[in-house]
């Protein structure tokens, strides 16, 4: 099946720190990919969906200032946790949509920890 | 009320034991329904699709009841591998996925 890529799998920071996180799809191109926050035992949130040459589309509740999400070409979408504090500390996940089938395939996660 | 709700478990059932679950939906306009497995810390992965008319794929078997809005995962025969969190997710009319809390399955020898 097709391929999403995400790094990093792991990252600690301080607070107040900028950690960016890239999803990339390596066999297929696209146009769109989402990114989702999943706290333990809780279901994954949509946080916004990242449009190739666009702005992103931010879900009710999530600061499009603190999570920039950029999608600069057809296999690669970063988002940037600005200013982080413990709070964000959460398992964030990207997903892209294969076009031919219109299947989800997600990243491995990332694991962010903020201290 | 969420959109999309499950039964967390955890559902601790023996090697061989079949087990079923179901998961709600409120959005009586949803379109297409899935059945994700995640493994713990790790990305969900596409188990199967949820077709109208019910489908089977091996020991696993979807149902999909619209008029009560629930759609349920069977799993016979279980293996230890089938040890997972199971993710129902729901699309909506406008392509917007929404994902259940999942339901934990541990299977033991």
């Amino acid at each position: 099946g097709a391929v999403v890529s995400q790094h990093p799998s792991w990252v600690i920071c301080k607070s107040g720190t900028s950690v960016k996180i890239e999803c990339r799809s390596l066999d297929f191109q696209a146009t769109t990919m989402f990114w989702y926050r999943q706290f333990p035992k809780q279901s994954l949130m949509l946080m916004a969906t990242s449009n190739e040459g666009s702005k992103a589309t931010y879900e009710q509740g999530v600061e499009k200032d603190k999570f920039l999400i950029n999608h600069a070409s057809l296999t690669l979408s970063t988002l940037t946790v600005t200013s982080a504090h413990p709070e964000d500390s959460s398992f964030y996940i990207c997903s892209a949509r294969y076009m031919n089938t219109g299947e989800l395939f997600f990243g491995e996660g990332s694991r962010l920890t903020v201290l | 009320r969420k959109e999309v709700e499950q039964d967390p478990g955890p559902f601790n059932v023996p090697e061989g034991a079949t087990v079923a679950f179901n998961c709600t939906y409120s959005n009586s306009a949803s379109q297409s329904f899935f059945w994700y497995r995640q493994d713990c810390r790790k990305e969900p992965k596409l188990l199967m699709s949820v077709y109208s008319s019910g489908n089977e794929d091996g020991r696993f078997t979807a149902q999909l009841n619209r008029a009560s809005q629930y759609i349920s995962l069977l799993i016979r025969d279980s293996k230890l591998s089938d040890s997972a969190t199971y993710l129902c997710v729901v699309k909506s009319n406008d392509y917007k996925l929404s994902f259940g809390a999942g339901t934990t399955v541990t299977v033991r020898a």
